[in-house]
């Protein structure tokens, strides 16, 4: 079974410029998350979606972060403007939708911002 | 108070040492508890899964859970170089909404 994929792995951009990032889950999970980890920190969720309609935004900054999954298969994240505080991996995260099983990881893309 | 807490580390230990990794909770609805590992630069990976109190083993690891003490724990026997990691710990209520923990950082000395 493929694992989660995302690209690109690393990305460098100065502050105010955009940036986005993407995500294809494991073959049938109908779950997806994304995570904001700050180096020396655990994950931190951003943004939920069960299928295409989104469970849980309550942490995603909305001035400037925003996230799609159209069709309920692939997602984008997008950060406009950067900040320099956006430096972090954004990992995305796949889980089946049910109880017994618990979700797995992408291997995230390292985000600088100049 | 955060819903998971977990010593960051830095854990420095001798190979062959037995490791002990702990986290604490504060809500006892939690049902389902991960153990994940990350190395440098890659993404967490699954290294335990556990539902409610009990203990599990999967060849040098053990994990252990005590919901009596809002309690869990990750033991890793005769540990090697390759252990060196950080090592999350996460739970979820629902199987849905996840909690982790900030990560203790492992180095295994050769």
């Amino acid at each position: 079974e493929a694992g989660v994929a995302q690209s690109p792995r690393y990305k460098i951009i100065e502050k105010r410029q955009s940036v986005a990032f993407w995500c294809n889950p494991i073959s049938g999970h109908a779950t997806l998350y994304w995570y904001q980890q700050i180096l020396g920190q655990g994950p931190k969720l951003l943004i939920q979606f069960q299928n295409n309609g989104v469970v849980d935004d309550s942490q995603l900054p909305k001035d400037r972060f925003s996230a799609e999954r159209l069709k309920g298969v692939d997602s984008t994240l997008k950060i406009q403007p950067a900040k320099l505080e956006d430096s972090a991996v954004y990992l995305c995260a796949t889980h089946r939708g049910d109880r017994t099983d618990t979700q797995y990881f992408g291997p995230g893309t390292r985000l600088t911002v100049l | 108070q955060k819903e998971v807490e977990q010593d960051p580390g830095p854990l420095s230990v001798p190979e062959g040492a037995i490791v002990s990794l702990n986290c604490t909770y504060s809500n006892s609805a939690f049902q389902y508890f991960m153990w994940y590992r990350q190395y440098s630069r890659k993404g967490p990976e699954l290294l335990m899964y556990t539902y409610s109190s009990g203990n599990k083993e999967d060849g040098r690891f053990t994990a252990q859970v005590d919901k009596s003490s809002k309690y869990i724990s990750l033991f890793i026997r005769d540990s090697q170089p390759s252990d060196s990691a950080t090592y999350l710990c996460a739970m979820t209520k629902t199987g849905n909404q996840f909690y982790f923990g900030t990560g203790t950082s492992l180095t295994v000395i050769p």
